[in-house]
């Protein structure tokens, strides 16, 4: 399995201040540029934000953005929002089993 | 826009076969080009990919559950199923069904809003 990893395991920013996460593949495994960043909030499923390590899918506001490939990836809210408050995955599907990061819990400083 | 929603029962006795239905809405399985996947969420926990079906009836599935699962079409109601078997306590999760962008871009952009699943006795 390609085990994934991301950091910190949460984060608190002001609201208008940048977030950033990271997430690398363990034992550094490359996988190119497949990967994908979800956001999930309460009794919701995943949402998806970014595919292909640094596309963002269609309706998905610009203050969200991504980029890496190979073995280190980072994910950047430019600009949190209350509505932005949630857990942010990360998604490795260049092999199978496909597989998840622990996720990073978001909230307001 | 396509919608995904799972059904089953809520509560599945150990040792039992956990078996549910995710209903596809706004375009057909049979369609090509797209992987269906299941993909479960312990509480409090990460998100597990459990495995996919392809409009051909291919499958694949996560090595940790592989003896156990199977994941089947029901082309003429627009379905498909997941069946775990000999569940545990440890099968315990909110169950999702998803599916793929598009054939070769295997992250999920269309999510059913998921079905909690309980084992216990």
């Amino acid at each position: 399995d390609i085990a994934m990893s991301q950091s910190p395991d949460s984060l608190s920013v002001s609201l208008g201040e940048r977030a950033t996460i990271t997430c690398k593949s363990r034992l550094s495994t490359n996988i190119g540029n497949y990967l994908a960043w979800y956001q999930q909030k309460p009794g919701q499923p995943p949402k998806l934000l970014i595919y292909w390590a640094s596309t963002r899918e269609s309706g998905v506001p610009e203050r969200f953005s991504a980029s890496g490939s190979g073995t280190e990836f980072t994910f950047t809210i430019s600009s949190l929002q209350p509505e932005d408050v949630a857990v942010y995955y990360c998604q490795q599907y260049y092999g199978v089993p496909i597989t998840f990061g622990p996720g990073t819990k978001v909230d307001i400083k | 826009q396509v919608q995904l929603q799972e059904s089953g029962p809520g509560l599945v006795k150990p040792s039992q076969t956990l078996s549910l239905t995710c209903t596809v809405s706004g375009d057909s399985i049979n369609n090509g080009n797209y992987y269906y996947n299941w993909i479960r969420q312990p509480a409090g926990k990460a998100l597990e990919w459990i495995g996919r079906i392809y409009t051909t009836g291919t499958t694949r599935y996560n090595p940790s559950l592989q003896s156990r699962v199977t994941i089947s079409p029901d082309k003429s109601k627009n379905q498909f199923s997941l069946a775990l078997s000999f569940v545990t306590a440890a099968d315990t999760a909110i169950y999702y069904c998803a599916r793929d962008i598009s054939t070769g871009t295997y992250a999920f952009d269309a999510w059913g809003p998921g079905t909690k699943v309980t084992v216990s006795s």
